[in-house]
C-alpha cells in the first residue's frame, strides 16, 4: 500500500529564511510521482512542484525545490527566501505509475502548517 | 479560463437527507478524483474516474456514490449523510491518470451534516 508521511505538524521560519519541510514515502512501484501542494487559509489547493521517480534531476520551482533522495524514500520540499505569503499547510502527495494495480490512486499525506514570522 | 468547479460551497444538511455535490472542469482532462479533508488526516481519496463511465474506489469510499455521465462532469453522491461525513470536499482533474499529470483542485465544498 502506497503511504506518505510528513511527521511535522507545524513550523516556524524567519522571514526570508529558508526552510524545509520533510516527507518521506513508502511504495513497492518502480514509477511513481510526487506532488507538492500548498492550501493557504483561503482553502484552496495549490500545486508548487512535481519530481518523478525516473528523474535524475531535483526538480525546481521558483523558490521552491525538491530535495529527491530515491533511496531513502524522500522527498522534501525546500522554500528559499521565506515571505508571509508563505504562510500556509503544504500537502506532500503521490501518484502511482501507469503499471502499478489500481494505478491511478493518489496519496497525501496529512500536512505541514507552516508559519512565517516578520 | 481553465478551472474546476463545484457546487455548492457551502451546505449544512441534515442526517439522512440525500444530497449530490457537483464538479465540473472545462479543461477536457480524462481523470477526476474526489477527496475529503479533515483535520489531521489530510486528503483521502473518495473515488476516481479514469473517464466517462469508468470509475474506482479511492480508500474512503464508503457511504459515496460517483457517475461519470459526460468527461466535464463528476458528481458527488450521499444518499443518506450522517454526520461522520462533515468535511471538507475538493474535486480534482487532470489530463489522465499518469503519474506524471498534475491534479488541479475546485475550490472545495464545505459540508456540515447535522
Amino acid at each position: 500500500a502506497q503511504k506518505i508521511t510528513q511527521t511535522q505538524p507545524g513550523m516556524f521560519v524567519q522571514e526570508k529564511e529558508a526552510v524545509t519541510l520533510d516527507c518521506t514515502y513508502d511504495t513497492s512501484d518502480p514509477s511513481y510521482g510526487l506532488f507538492w501542494y500548498k492550501q493557504p487559509s483561503s482553502g484552496e489547493m495549490i500545486f508548487l512542484i512535481y519530481q518523478g521517480s525516473y528523474d535524475q534531476q531535483n526538480a525546481t520551482e521558483g523558490r521552491y525545490s525538491l530535495n529527491f533522495q530515491k533511496a531513502r524514500k524522500s522527498a522534501n520540499l525546500v522554500i528559499s527566501a521565506s515571505q508571509l505569503g508563505d504562510s500556509a499547510m503544504y500537502f506532500c502527495a503521490m501518484r502511482r505509475g501507469m503499471n502499478s494495480g489500481g494505478y491511478q490512486k493518489v496519496t497525501f499525506g496529512t500536512g505541514t502548517k507552516l508559519q512565517v514570522i516578520p | 479560463e481553465a478551472q474546476v468547479t463545484q457546487n455548492p460551497r457551502y451546505l449544512i444538511t441534515v442526517t439522512g437527507k440525500k444530497l449530490t455535490v457537483t464538479c465540473s472542469q472545462n479543461m477536457n482532462h480524462e481523470y477526476m478524483s474526489w477527496y475529503r479533508q479533515d483535520p489531521g488526516l489530510g486528503l483521502r481519496q473518495i473515488y476516481y474516474s479514469m473517464n466517462v463511465e469508468v470509475t474506482d474506489k479511492g480508500d474512503v469510499p464508503e457511504g459515496y456514490k460517483v457517475s461519470r455521465k459526460e468527461k466535464r462532469n463528476f458528481p458527488l453522491i450521499l444518499e443518506s449523510p450522517s454526520p461522520n461525513q462533515t468535511s471538507l470536499y475538493f474535486c480534482a482533474s487532470s489530463s489522465t491518470g499518469r503519474s506524471t499529470d498534475t491534479q488541479y483542485f475546485g475550490p472545495g465544498t464545505r459540508l456540515t451534516v447535522l
